[in-house]
């Protein structure tokens, strides 16, 4: 079945510096990946997502590319501001429809002042 | 965007006791929903999925009979915790997808505590 890593699992940056958070899967089968922000006592929200048949989504700072060949996939946050911090999950599907989903362990990034 | 719902936001109960968490998708009918579990610094763990009008499909070490869930609507899934104990307490959380939307929306949570 599919596996997805992620790291780092640990992340601080300072206000206004950028924040690379990479996945890599192993199932050569997925092609949805989203990615989900989560903060403290409350549920996942959607930020970006992306599907295999593009290499890369924008949207205003946040962006996620992904690297078929590879199996891997990363969320880039730019200019990063104290309410960016949280906890960030990346997720694999096989399908195209929102089901089975394989969820990252999480990065915990903290935006310092 | 897609909205999803879910009540309560937190409970405490006596060991012993069920427990009903209704989850509702607000603005879109969700063929599918899912519950998770989060234990504290850890991940998402999917417990079930369901389609509506159809038996939930558990995973392995789920038991079905103490996590009873019923889609009986295209906008409700509950979950009923029954015969909770102190190992349940956990942060229960629900997801809808649907035809149009073509990923997961997760709910605010239900924070569970089993004294």
């Amino acid at each position: 079945g599919e596996n997805v890593e992620q790291h780092p699992s640990t992340l601080s940056v300072q206000e206004g510096d950028s924040a690379v958070i990479k996945c890599t899967y192993s199932d050569s089968a997925s092609n949805y990946f989203p990615w989900y922000k989560q903060e403290l006592g409350k549920g996942p929200q959607l930020i970006i997502d992306i599907r295999s048949n593009v290499g890369e989504k924008k949207d205003q700072r946040i962006a996620v590319t992904l690297n078929k060949t590879a199996k891997h996939f990363s969320l880039h946050i730019t200019e990063t501001q104290p309410e960016d911090s949280a906890v960030y999950f990346c997720a694999a599907s096989p399908d195209n429809y929102g089901q089975n989903f394989v969820f990252g362990p999480g990065t915990r990034l903290s935006v310092l002042p | 965007g897609a909205v999803v719902s879910q009540h309560p936001s937190w409970v405490i109960c006596k060991s012993g006791t069920s427990v009903k968490i209704e989850c509702r998708s607000l603005d879109f009918q969700a063929t599918t929903m899912f519950w998770y579990r989060q234990f504290p610094k850890q991940s998402l763990m999917l417990m079930a999925t369901s389609n509506e009008g159809s038996k939930a499909t558990y995973e392995q070490g789920v038991e079905k009979d103490k996590f009873l869930i019923n889609h009986a609507s295209l906008t409700l899934s509950t979950l009923t915790v029954t015969s909770a104990h102190p190992e349940d307490s956990s942060f229960y959380i629900c997801s809808a997808s649907g035809t149009t939307q073509e990923t997961q929306y997760f709910g605010p949570g239900t924070r569970l505590l089993v004294l």
